[in-house]
């Protein structure tokens, strides 16, 4: 089974620079999610997709901040304009979610971000 | 207020010793599953382990165990025999479901960085 796929792995670009990242989550599974995971720190949620519509982006600055998933299957985070603060590493995870509080999440090997 | 606690911002063990990361929790949701995930410095998140709130024995997986202790909130992970691969961070998370709502919410403590000395 292929895992999550994300791309690019690396990305460096300057201050006010628009940026987007994919990801393919594990085929079949329902719930896709993207975290930001600052250096030293855990993952932070950004937004958690059910199928293709959003349950929770309570933490996503949607100032400059956007992502979309078409048609319940691969998703698009982006940013514009960047802020140094922006500076992470972008997960993406999927979850099959039929099993309510038992589900497993599996991540992608993540995009590093480096703003200049 | 902060639903996962990881007090152990750095540890160190020898090679082949046994250690415990800990992990405490706050939820009032009944259900909700408890994970272990291994971080290497390549930056992918690795499952370990997993424990229900309502799994009556503790869960195993190899030379991972959890000791869960559910009237206390903890949720710690002993890693058996220690390996120099095992250095890394490992983040303890938990999964609630959100009341009225089709969606659970997952939320990751801090970290601890566990490095295995030979």
């Amino acid at each position: 089974e292929a895992g999550v796929a994300q791309s690019p792995r690396y990305k460096i670009i300057e201050k006010r620079q628009s940026v987007a990242f994919w990801c393919n989550p594990i085929s079949g599974h329902a719930t896709l999610y993207w975290y930001q995971q600052i250096l030293g720190q855990g993952p932070k949620l950004l937004i958690q997709f059910q199928n293709n519509g959003v349950v929770d982006d309570s933490q996503l600055p949607k100032d400059r901040f956007s992502a979309e998933r078409l048609k319940g299957v691969d998703s698009t985070l982006k940013i514009q304009p960047a802020k140094l603060e922006d500076s992470a590493v972008y997960l993406c995870a999927s979850s099959l979610d039929l099993d309510r509080g038992r589900e497993t999440q599996y991540f992608g090997p993540g995009t590093r971000l480096l703003v200049l | 207020a902060q639903k996962i606690t990881q007090t152990q911002p750095g540890m160190f063990v020898q090679e082949k010793e046994a250690v415990t990361l800990d992990c405490t929790y706050d939820t009032s949701d009944p259900s909700y599953g408890l994970f272990w995930y291994k971080q290497p410095s390549s930056g992918e998140m690795i499952f370990l382990i997993y424990q229900g709130s309502y799994d009556q024995q503790n869960a195993t997986e190899g030379r991972y165990s959890l000791n869960f202790q559910k009237a206390r909130k903890s949720a710690n992970l002993v890693i058996s025999a220690s390996q120099l691969g095992d250095s890394a961070m490992y983040f303890c998370a938990m999964r609630e479901g959100i009341a009225q709502t089709s969606y659970d919410k997952v939320i990751f403590g801090p970290g601890t960085s566990l490095s295995v000395i030979p």
